[in-house]
């Protein structure tokens, strides 16, 4: 099983609030990655790292930041969370000697 | 990045053999193909990887002919619980490049 954990599993919060999702990996891995998807719809890169102090934006614009001041952990912020942002988020991280990712259990958003 | 085609649905009875072909005309020397398996509500999970020929793992086989311009996973024997949807992903391993796109994928639906 991969050691991969984002937490909270499912969060409603109103609009306007500043929220924190978490994501941990005890894999050691450098490349670590946050994906949006809305059910039944593609996967959108919208952050991605290679390591320590590294964030970078991905293919799809988002309004939320990242940090990665330790390998381990990678968590996205929203300043003001609106209903737009309504939507699961995965965090994921893969093994430098290949092409395997590891995805953690989602973060399932609301705005409401 | 290579441009993948995959089919965006397939159906299949219990117990047949599903074989799910991926286009990517354009793959690179470097390139590997790697499959996933998304269960809704869930984050992808790796189900094998190739570079040419054959692989075989515990879930399935990935054939890949000797011009790597398309990829077959075949899933042996599907279940109702083989329900989800695929993903071929093509792109370099042991680079620092971004290389987890993940385009529509295939939605295997498993009929009883």
């Amino acid at each position: 099983e991969a050691d991969i954990y984002q937490t909270p599993r499912y969060l409603v919060i109103g609009t306007g609030k500043k929220i924190t999702l978490e994501c941990s990996q005890t894999m050691g891995h450098d490349k670590m990655y946050w994906y949006q998807q809305d059910p039944g719809m593609e996967l959108h890169l919208i952050h991605y790292s290679y390591g320590v102090n590294s964030t970078e934006k991905g293919d799809l614009s988002s309004e939320s930041t990242v940090s990665r001041i330790r390998t381990e952990h990678f968590p996205l912020t929203l300043e003001s969370a609106r209903p737009s942002h309504t939507s699961q988020y995965l965090c994921a991280s893969s093994d430098p000697r290949g092409f395997q990712a590891f995805f953690g259990q989602g973060t399932r958003l609301t705005v409401v | 990045l290579a441009k993948i085609t995959q089919p965006i649905s397939m159906d299949s009875y219990e117990g047949q053999e599903v074989n799910i072909t991926c286009s990517h005309n354009n793959i690179a020397t470097n390139d590997y193909i790697t499959w996933y398996q998304q269960f809704p509500s869930q984050g992808p999970r790796f189900i094998i990887q190739g570079y040419k020929t054959k692989v075989t793992n515990e879930v399935a086989s990935l054939f890949i002919p000797a011009d790597r311009k398309s990829s077959t996973l075949s899933l042996p024997r599907v279940s109702l619980s083989d329900t989800a949807v695929y993903y071929c992903l093509v792109g370099p391993i042991l680079t620092g490049a971004n290389n987890l796109f993940f385009g529509t994928g295939t939605r295997l639906t498993v009929i009883p």
